[in-house]
């Protein structure tokens, strides 16, 4: 079964600093693909990074990063000059080829002016 | 591009009543998602659409759920009858699906469902 774990509730961050988003994952597979969604208080899910298991290199858009590594089935995300907007619920999510994502439980990131 | 579409926005209904949640996918988007979240469960898949076809409904929570995807472009989330355990904010998403290659999940802005 695929399972994926945010052990980190809740993180805060002061504004211009730089934060990481823990994320580990359960499953048999090595052909798969791993996302960040981010939900701002409006509660929409917004996509914010996407990586292919296949890639080793590490996916970047803009601030965001993140820390892929495949062996330990680990997917952080690395946020750089958090900013206010960045406040929100950051879920992160597993899914394979055709079938259903599953989602961790989140993450609520605080940034302080 | 509009996104995905959900209907109404915010639904308030009284315990007993039967509810429709309404979805319209991101047009050639053939996969499409219906998700419940609430604060103690989290973000929950219920049902997921391929092509029009019901894939896995091991999610949704029991007979008084049900699904339908009647064409590409439409799809409803039916409870009935509603409960209060079912106030929950319902998120629809649909994705492109390019051969063997899944893709990206994209959300709709969510039903607020309220059963007094």
């Amino acid at each position: 079964a695929q399972t994926v774990t945010q052990s980190q509730p809740e993180m805060s961050v002061q504004e211009a600093e730089t934060v990481t988003l823990s994320c580990t994952y359960d499953t048999s597979e090595s052909d798969y693909y791993l996302f960040w969604y981010k939900q701002p208080p409006s509660r929409q899910m917004i996509l914010v990074i996407r990586q292919e298991a296949y890639k080793q290199q590490n996916a970047t858009e803009n601030r965001f990063s993140v820390n892929f590594q495949k062996a330990a089935k680990s997917f952080s995300l690395k946020i750089s000059d958090s900013q206010l907007g960045d406040a929100a619920m950051y879920f992160c999510a597993y899914k394979k080829n055709f079938n259903k994502f599953y989602f961790g439980s989140g993450t609520k990131l605080n940034v302080k002016p | 591009d509009a996104g995905v579409i959900q209907s109404p926005r915010h639904e308030v209904t009284e315990m007993g009543q039967e509810v429709t949640l309404r979805c319209k996918p991101i047009s050639g988007h053939n996969s499409l998602f219906w998700y419940r979240q609430t604060m103690m469960r989290g973000l929950e898949l219920l049902i997921y659409f391929n092509n029009n076809v019901p894939i896995d409904d091991s999610g949704m929570p029991e007979d008084r759920f049900s699904a339908k995807m009647p064409n590409a472009s439409f799809s409803t989330l039916k409870i009935q009858p509603s409960e209060p355990r079912d106030s929950a904010v319902y998120f629809c998403a649909s994705s492109p699906t390019k051969h063997e290659v899944a893709d990206t999940q994209y959300f709709g802005p969510g039903t607020r469902l309220t059963v007094l």
